[in-house]
């Protein structure tokens, strides 16, 4: 059963970069059938999708933090991994990253529905 | 993009049957069969309740469905029961190639 991991610091500094790595298990994350991705939740809030990305390196972002973020995936470990630079107060979040299936069957590229989360980690922009 | 509309609380009493709106626009929900919906519950990561609109991932409750008309999907929760007590989520493809979520909605059991 396909599991997922993040890891990373809880606290990160105003003006810096967040870096998380979620790790893929029991599954393989190059598969054709599916995207990674990362969705944050401030603290009483909803969910926002952050950005995600194929096994072959295509990525799409959220076009409202497409600036600041990138996505980077590592086959060999079974890693994908999030930086998010400049971080503000409002980046404070619970970061889950997440597997998506793909809409390639009906010729349609990009993320939709999430089937795997993991269990989210808590990052904390503070000084 | 504008995160999709959903109401900001639902209630109903146990045995009763709940329906939770979700409205988007041409472009992601009445563009596209591919609205999901989630459950959280306090603490937790989401699960996945209804993908594809109205399928539902083997293990989910035939308490739990969906549908959509229009730019508007919608996910009913019949027989209510004190575990269905959580936050609700509905999310959507997008035309540009993204995913959109609802502001959630918290569904209370009396």
């Amino acid at each position: 059963q396909l599991q997922l991991q993040e890891s990373g610091p809880g606290l990160v500094k105003p003006s810096e970069t967040l870096s998380l790595t979620c790790t893929v298990s029991g599954g393989s994350i190059s598969s054709s059938s599916y995207y990674w991705g990362w969705i944050r939740q401030p603290p009483g809030k909803g969910l926002e999708w952050i950005g995600s990305i194929y096994y072959s390196g295509s990525t799409y972002y959220n076009p409202s933090l497409k600036s600041r973020v990138t996505i980077f995936v590592d086959t060999s470990m079974s890693q994908f991994s999030l930086t998010l630079s400049s971080v503000t107060a409002a980046d404070t979040a619970v970061y889950f990253c997440a597997r998506h299936p793909t809409l390639h069957r009906v010729g349609l590229l990009g993320p939709y529905y999430v089937d795997v989360w993991g269990n989210g980690t808590t990052v904390t922009v503070s000084s | 993009q504008s995160a999709l509309t959903q109401p900001a609380s639902v209630s109903g009493s146990p045995g009763q049957s709940i329906t939770i709106s979700c409205t988007g626009t041409s472009s992601d929900v009445g563009g596209y069969n591919y609205v999901s919906w989630y459950q959280q519950h306090p603490g937790k990561a989401p699960k996945l309740m209804i993908y594809d609109v109205s399928n539902r991932p083997s293990g989910v409750s035939n308490r739990f469905s969906g549908s959509k008309s229009g730019n508007t999907a919608s996910l009913t929760i019949s027989g209510l029961q004190a575990e269905d007590e959580a936050d609700y989520y509905c999310s959507s493809y997008t035309s540009s190639t993204s995913v959109l979520f609802g502001g959630g909605t918290k569904l209370t059991v009396l």
